[in-house]
């Protein structure tokens, strides 16, 4: 199975840089996701990792660190419509997808 | 292109009594899963589908049955609901092939038993 990690609230300030943790313990590591879900909506996608680095897409990057079972979103020039909870979420050898309890952003003005 | 359809969008249930939760897509995705999402826990996979007429057990699959007999639709079932299993389901799809390609989620049914 697998056991996800992330912290449970963040806020920054609009225009501002924040970046969200992941850690990970996987039996089987067969690549890494983000989403992002707004309040009373579906998870959308963000971002895929499988192999060691970062993953650039405008605003959105995301880092892998197989060895270490970690991950981190970054967000950077911050807007209001950011303010979501992003889940961090790691599949299995059966394309599975366990998911992290998920990060709340708040962004204020 | 609707992508990934759920009906109903919301439902009450009183305790003991059975629904059925309808998830179609239209994008021929192979694979198919069913989710929970409850406050503080993530979400966490009920069933899946690696294809039409397959299904298999996720994480939490007691009290829920599944079944997949055409390509595009997965059904949920609950036999028998319970205050347990108030909360909100999601349906998801992704292709047979391409190792980036991510799940495409539906909106959701928020479910409350009573």
């Amino acid at each position: 199975g697998q056991n996800i990690d992330q912290p449970t609230e963040m806020t920054a300030t609009e225009g501002a840089i924040v970046q969200i943790n992941c850690t990970y313990q996987t039996s089987g590591f067969n690549g890494l996701f983000w989403y992002q879900q707004h309040a009373g909506e579906a998870p959308t996608f963000l971002s895929y990792n499988v192999l060691d680095g970062l993953e650039e897409k405008g605003r959105f990057s995301s880092f892998l660190s197989r060895s270490k079972g970690y991950s981190y979103l970054l967000l950077k020039e911050l807007q209001m419509k950011d303010s979501a909870s992003y889940l961090c979420a790691v599949r299995d050898k059966d394309y599975k997808l366990s998911f992290g309890a998920g990060t709340t952003v708040t962004v204020r003005a | 292109n609707a992508g990934v359809t759920q009906t109903p969008k919301f439902r009450v249930l009183k305790t003991g009594q059975s629904m059925t939760l309808l998830c179609a897509q239209d994008m021929n995705h192979e694979y198919m899963y069913w989710y929970r999402q409850d406050p503080g826990m993530g979400l966490r996979l009920i069933h899946y589908s690696v294809g039409e007429g397959t299904t298999a057990k996720g994480e939490v699959p007691d009290g829920y049955n599944v079944s997949r007999l055409k390509k595009q639709n997965f059904l949920l079932g609950l036999e028998s609901a319970a205050p347990s299993q108030t909360s909100v389901y999601f349906c998801a799809s992704r292709p047979g092939q391409g190792e980036s390609q991510p799940q495409h989620f539906g909106d959701g049914t928020r479910l409350s038993i009573l």
